[in-house]
């Protein structure tokens, strides 16, 4: 059973360019979840969807971050322009139903120089 | 809002010892309660889990939390720690909100070093 897949893994880019995440859910999960982890600031909950709709996304750090979940087995996150301190491994997760527990991609750890 | 307190922010152990990381959390109502272990370069996997039953959970690789209702506490425990157990740990809590939905909300992380 393949896991949560993100794509790329590494993403080095300079500030001002638009950067793009991907995540592909485990089949049959309902609820997806955007992290951020960096060592000043820990794991951050950024958006999360419920049957595709966003349900949360006071996480959401400014105006440049924006996810979409176009169908159940796909979601991006996107960072328009990037700036140097969006650099962080950006973490895609999915759960079955609401109160089990989720289970994370390899994440994609992104540079923005 | 619901918030998870891990105290123990950097754990460094010698092989052999026990191990306990505190875990406290802020919500009145129905809890889900988890740990998570991310290895060096990894993404997180989960550890162990508590829904409800005996506040006693055991976990893979040896270890075990026990849930305090009274004061909101879910410590992890390992009674003999391994060099493989170097690693970053999570406490997770699902709290139940209004509309059936289950937020999810992590510590800070504990980042343990066991030397060989």
């Amino acid at each position: 059973d393949a896991g949560v897949i993100q794509s790329p893994r590494h993403e080095v880019t300079e500030m001002g360019q638009e950067v793009t995440l991907r995540c592909k859910p485990i089949s049959g999960h309902n609820s997806l979840f955007w992290y951020r982890q960096t060592m000043m600031r820990g794991l951050e909950l950024l958006i999360y969807f419920n049957n595709n709709v966003p349900i949360d996304d006071s996480g959401m750090p400014e105006d440049r971050f924006s996810a979409k979940m176009p169908n159940a087995s796909f979601s991006t996150l996107k960072i328009q322009p990037s700036e140097p301190r969006d650099s962080a491994v950006y973490f895609c997760a999915s759960r079955n139903k609401a109160n089990q527990p989720q289970h994370f991609g390899d994440g994609t750890r992104l540079s923005i120089l | 809002a619901q918030s998870v307190s891990q105290h123990n922010h950097h754990v460094i152990l010698s092989e052999a010892a026990s191990l306990e990381l505190g875990c406290n959390y802020s919500y009145g109502g129905t809890v889900n309660l988890f740990w998570y272990v991310q290895y060096p370069g990894q993404h997180l996997q989960l550890l162990l889990k508590y829904f409800s039953g005996d506040p006693l959970v055991k976990g893979i690789k040896g270890f075990e939390a026990e849930f305090i209702k009274s004061k909101f506490s879910f410590n992890l425990r390992k009674p003999s720690v391994q060099w493989s157990d170097t690693a970053e740990y999570f406490c997770a809590v699902n709290a139940h909100a209004s509309g059936g939905s289950y937020i999810p909300t992590f510590g800070r992380g504990t980042s343990l070093i066991v030397h060989p």
